[in-house]
């Protein structure tokens, strides 16, 4: 079946240094959302790539989605304590009966030191 | 603007019961998608809901079942319980029937079954 990974599983950063995590489909996906969890809490949607190439930025996070709209990354810039949390992966399937499902990744739990 | 509400909260069951979960989408929003968590893992997609019918569904056996109201609220039920369907409970609401949307999520119901 369709799968979306993510890694890493973890990271540790200090505060000030940069983080990645990087989402790779089995299947050429139409869309892929983002989205962050904080201890607790539930899913926050935080942005969608549509196109090919695409890349998207809100202040110092950068989305970017693969040539081929099989994987995608999310890169913080300075990362900060409120930046700790889960962040997901969403990817949105091809195809005529694409109704909305989404395939999350595991996602990549972001602890920074402070 | 009330955003996706879930009740309950929290609930226990024991192996071989039955629960309902209950959803009410945020104002605007028709379609509802249902989500499992498992601790540590990527919300896994149970079905989704539009126009009260069931549009789409994940790989989830047929004790997972669910209802969408006209008020687009919605319910989801487990019928014979198992131990492995502990977990975070999910809705996710959204403006429209196509993956192009965002999804906003409720709070959750956190269901342990003994």
């Amino acid at each position: 079946g369709q799968q979306v990974m993510q890694i890493p599983q973890y990271q540790h950063v200090q505060e000030g240094e940069d983080f990645t995590t990087y989402c790779n489909s089995s299947t050429t996906l139409s869309n892929i959302q983002w989205y962050k969890q904080r201890p607790g809490g539930h899913p926050v949607f935080l942005i969608q790539l549509v196109k090919s190439g695409e890349v998207k930025k809100q202040k110092r996070l950068t989305f970017q989605f693969g040539e081929a709209k099989k994987n995608s990354s999310l890169h913080i810039t300075a990362t900060q304590t409120t930046d700790v949390g889960t962040y997901f992966c969403a990817g949105g399937l091809i195809g005529s009966s694409n109704t909305g499902k989404l395939i999350f990744g595991q996602g990549t739990t972001l602890q920074v030191k402070p | 603007d009330a955003g996706v509400t879930q009740s309950p909260t929290h609930l226990i069951k024991t192996r071989g019961q039955q629960v309902t979960l209950r959803c009410s989408p945020k104002s605007g929003h028709d379609t509802v998608s249902w989500y499992q968590q498992a601790l540590g893992q990527g919300p896994q997609f149970i079905f989704q809901y539009y126009e009260e019918e069931e549009r789409q569904r994940g790989n989830f056996p047929d004790r997972f079942s669910g209802h969408q109201f006209p008020n687009y609220s919605s319910e989801l039920n487990v019928n014979a319980l198992l131990l492995g369907d502990s977990a975070l409970y999910l809705c996710a609401s959204s403006g429209g029937p196509r993956g192009a949307y965002e999804q906003y999520f409720g709070p959750g119901t956190r269901l342990t079954v003994t």
